[in-house]
């Protein structure tokens, strides 16, 4: 089975600078699809940024980017620009495309945004 | 607006006792899921279900029930057999019967604790 792992249980940014959150994955498959989704203290889960496996272009999505290394099966997030707002657990999950209903996640990060 | 939406948020089990919590969504979602999340963990797939009046087991569906009578709602059923049941639920849902890179979207949780 998939297993995602990251490694940084928590992490933390000063206002305005840039943060980056690891996750790596261990899978057989060569196709897939990799998610970062952003639980706030609502718990309220939200999906940050996707990137679709066969796709070697890095996913943004304004302030946030992706580092998808597919050879090192690594899919870091990249927050620049940090906002108080960005403060929650990331999350890091993996959906393979062969069973549609197996989404694995990681185990969080905990971002903290210093004022 | 669309949503998922899931009752209560908070919710306390006595021993021996059998509590459901409920899921509803209005985004004519065909797939629907029921996660747990433990403190440190990431989401845990209990059950999911790709149409109505069918639904399989997922990593944990242990001491859990479901029913999918109507499109719209997936309730989920704790019973007395599931003996760690104080956890955060979350319900999703997504477009099609088999999602590919489809995002879940999330209800905002029930938070269910042992008396």
């Amino acid at each position: 089975a998939q297993t995602v792992t990251q490694s940084q249980p928590e992490m933390s940014v000063q206002e305005a600078e840039t943060v980056t959150l690891s996750c790596t994955y261990d899978t057989s498959e060569s196709d897939y699809y990799l998610f970062w989704y952003k639980q706030p203290p609502s718990r309220q889960m939200i999906l940050v940024i996707r990137q679709e496996a066969y796709k070697q272009q890095n996913a943004t999505e304004n302030r946030f980017s992706v580092n998808f290394q597919k050879a090192a099966k690594s899919f870091s997030l990249k927050i620049s620009d940090s906002q108080l707002g960005d403060a929650a657990m990331y999350f890091c999950a993996y959906r393979s495309p062969y069973n549609n209903n197996d989404m694995r996640f990681g185990a969080g990060t905990r971002l903290t945004v210093k004022p | 607006d669309g949503g998922i939406t899931q009752s209560p948020k908070y919710l306390f089990r006595k021993e021996g006792q059998n509590v459901t919590l409920s899921c509803e969504q209005n985004l004519n979602h065909d797939a629907m899921y029921w996660y747990r999340q433990d403190p440190g963990q990431g989401l845990r797939l209990i059950y999911y279900s790709q149409i109505v009046n069918d639904f399989q087991k997922g990593d944990i569906a242990e001491g859990y029930s479901v029913s999918r009578e109507k499109k719209e709602s997936f309730p989920l059923t704790v019973t007395s057999a599931q003996k760690n049941p104080t956890a955060f639920y979350l319900c999703a849902s997504t477009e099609d019967r088999e999602p590919t890179n489809e995002k879940l979207f999330f209800g905002s949780g029930t938070q269910l604790s042992v008396l």
